[in-house]
């Protein structure tokens, strides 16, 4: 089945020590976004792939950067997590144009 | 005002009856409506995307779509306690890399 595919489930780094998380597709699609969700909220928008073009969000941290070496693949880079970074991180895709969006299980992320 | 705002829950139904979720929006230009339902702890899931005014009908669920009244709706019929989740409306941009902007969510508890 085509997939979203998250990498670690859970990952638990010390204070302002960089964490990487990686998100897959079998998808084939143009656009992976990543978002933050903390408990009882909305997901929040980081950034977005289309293709290989990056888009950041105004108000996402400098310390939250992304890379997308292909099209399969998306890492999110937290350079110095701090305790507000503990979150989950949630990778989706999507075709181009108004199209669902779909997600992976996620990455749950703690600091400690 | 928000830009995507859906009615404060918690909402809780009894087994077997119709749970109503409504969303409005702030964008007249919106042209792609999605709802998805996420359980505690677990990623989004898809359940319906509508782009035309009127209703869209999959199963036990039922989306409503008035761009005059930039409101779009998800019935559930026959409420299982299964459905208890929150349930996200996200509204797209016409753009190519087709981002969503996000209620914050609904909680429904439905009672066996």
């Amino acid at each position: 089945d085509a997939m979203v595919i998250q990498n670690p489930r859970y990952q638990v780094t010390q204070f302002g020590k960089p964490v990487t998380l990686s998100c897959s597709q079998t998808l084939n699609h143009n656009v992976m976004y990543w978002y933050q969700q903390k408990s009882s909220q909305a997901p929040k928008l980081l950034f977005h792939y289309y293709d290989k073009d990056f888009n950041n969000e105004a108000d996402t941290p400098d310390n939250f950067q992304s890379r997308r070496p292909n099209t399969s693949f998306c890492f999110l880079d937290i350079r110095s997590p701090g305790l507000g970074d503990a979150a989950m991180y949630l990778c989706a895709t999507s075709g181009q144009g108004s199209q669902p969006q779909h997600f992976g299980d996620g990455t749950r992320l703690s600091i400690l | 005002q928000k830009e995507v705002e859906q009615n404060s829950g918690p909402l809780s139904v009894p087994e077997g009856a119709i749970a109503s979720l409504n969303c409005t929006y702030s964008d007249r230009g919106s042209q792609s409506f999605f709802w998805y339902r996420q359980y505690s702890g677990k990623s989004p899931e898809l359940i319906m995307f509508i782009y035309s005014n009127g209703d869209k009908e999959d199963g036990r669920f039922t989306a409503q779509l008035n761009k005059a009244s930039q409101y779009v709706s998800l019935l559930i019929r026959d409420s299982q306690p299964s459905d208890s989740a929150t349930y996200l409306c996200a509204v797209g941009d016409n753009t190519n890399a087709g981002k969503s902007t996000f209620g914050d969510g609904t909680t429904l508890t439905v009672k066996p």
